[in-house]
């Protein structure tokens, strides 16, 4: 079974803080992707990596930053958290070739006071 | 025009009855249609694709309906169980990118 693990379930941070929230998969799956997800906007692309090292702009990926360092590991950083930064952050992985066929992880509930 | 529209936003059918989500989309150049199922507290999951060659495809109780000429397909949910009550997301790929476009997801309840 693939799976995709995500640091935190629940995150609490203040307005200014600098913010990681790590994504790791187990399958060696060249694709990885950053969402956030709030109610009634449905899943929104933030970034997205075909490979390490390399990133690509999704969506809305104002106030956010990426790192992909090893192949398994995706990093979303918030550089410095706003209250409009509170919402649910999903990763999901997906190998080369199957473009629909996204496994995501449980997501991490953000809130930024 | 990379925009996939889903309606409704929610949906309540009494058990045994069939739950239908629709979704839209302008961009001919999609080429896979998947819909996601999420339950709470879990990160949304493949449930069935399919693609804009085929016009019906069924996977025990769901059947996704595929209409090239309108431009939309459906997910429907044959003999609907309290245990279908999750958010379905539909979406699309393709159109020069390898990225998925979701639906803003539909809340579906099913009643006991």
């Amino acid at each position: 079974d693939v799976k995709v693990t995500q640091s935190s379930r629940y995150l609490v941070k203040r307005t200014g803080e600098k913010v990681f929230l790590e994504c790791v998969q187990d399958m060696d799956h060249e694709n990885m992707f950053w969402y956030r997800q709030d109610p009634g906007l449905g899943l929104r692309l933030i970034y997205f990596s075909y490979d390490v090292k390399m990133k690509e702009k999704g969506d809305i990926p104002e106030g956010y930053s990426v790192s992909r360092e090893k192949k398994e590991r995706f990093s979303l950083i918030l550089e410095s958290a706003s209250t409009n930064q509170t919402s649910m952050y999903l990763c999901a992985s997906r190998p080369q070739g199957r473009a629909y066929e996204q496994y995501f992880g449980p997501g991490t509930r953000l809130t930024v006071t | 025009q990379q925009q996939v529209k889903q309606s409704p936003q929610s949906l309540i059918v009494q058990k045994g009855g069939i739950s239908i989500i629709n979704c839209a989309y302008e961009n001919t150049a999609f080429d896979y249609f998947p819909w996601y199922q999420q339950f709470p507290g879990k990160g949304p999951a493949l449930l069935i694709a399919i693609r804009p060659d085929v016009s019906e495809k069924k996977e025990g109780r769901f059947t996704i309906s595929f209409n090239k000429s309108a431009k939309q397909f459906s997910l429907h949910i044959m003999d609907s169980q309290p245990g279908d009550s999750a958010t379905y997301f539909c979406a699309a790929r393709g159109g020069g990118s390898e990225k998925l476009v979701f639906g803003k997801g539909t809340k579906l309840t099913v009643n006991p």
